[in-house]
């Protein structure tokens, strides 16, 4: 079974805080992704990477950044958080044209 | 530009009954569509993946097709139990696209009631 981890559950930070969200995936699939969810709006993709080193935005980009330096892990960063970041964030990895998996989540709330 | 619509929004049923859930796209131009299912306050579980060159998939007492034609796939369940209360979203990944974007529905909100 593939397995897709993410680093925390539940989060909260304050606004201007720098947050880390990582993603960790044990198949070795070469694309990773990170959406946000939020009631009414559904999922949004804010980046993706399909190889180490690699990256693309997603529809939603800004305020974000992402890092890839190993295959297995994908960090989404939030360089100063801010209350319009309260979301759900989802982490993702797929191979090819197979199917997508997705980690259990994230629910960070900036305060 | 492609867009994914569900409808309905949300859906309550008795236990036992056979439902279907929709999932229709503007563009047929797609390489593959799947259902998800997420549970409250958690991640999406994939549930099934259509290639566009398949009609329909199967998994225990799901069933979903594919009508590119129509732009319209249903995802069937049948003698639905309570434990199948979710959202349930679709997605499509189009043709054009080399980087394996997904399009989204918003999702339908079962409830089976005991």
């Amino acid at each position: 079974d593939v397995k897709v981890t993410q680093s925390s559950r539940y989060l909260v930070k304050r606004t201007g805080e720098k947050v880390f969200l990582e993603c960790v995936q044990d198949m070795d699939h070469e694309n990773m992704f990170w959406y946000r969810q939020d009631p009414g709006l559904g999922l949004r993709l804010i980046y993706f990477s399909y190889d180490v080193k690699m990256k693309e935005k997603g529809d939603i980009p800004e305020g974000y950044s992402v890092s890839r330096e190993k295959k297995e892990r994908f960090s989404l960063i939030l360089e100063s958080a801010s209350t319009n970041q309260t979301s759900m964030y989802l982490c993702a990895t797929k191979q090819g044209s197979r199917e997508q998996y997705f980690g259990p989540g994230t629910r960070l709330t900036v305060t | 530009k492609q867009e994914v619509t569900q409808i309905p929004a949300a859906l309550s049923v008795p236990e036992g009954e056979n439902l279907v859930l929709n999932c229709s796209f503007t563009d047929s131009a797609i390489y593959n569509l799947q259902w998800f299912r997420q549970d409250p306050g958690k991640g999406l579980t994939s549930l099934l993946l259509i290639q566009s060159s398949q009609r329909e998939q199967t998994s225990g007492r799901l069933n979903a097709s594919l009508d590119k034609s129509s732009g319209r796939s249903t995802l069937y369940i049948a003698a639905s139990q309570p434990g199948d209360s979710a959202t349930y979203l679709c997605a499509v990944r189009g043709d054009w696209d080399s980087n394996y974007q997904l399009i989204w529905g918003a999702g339908t909100k079962l409830i089976i009631k005991p």
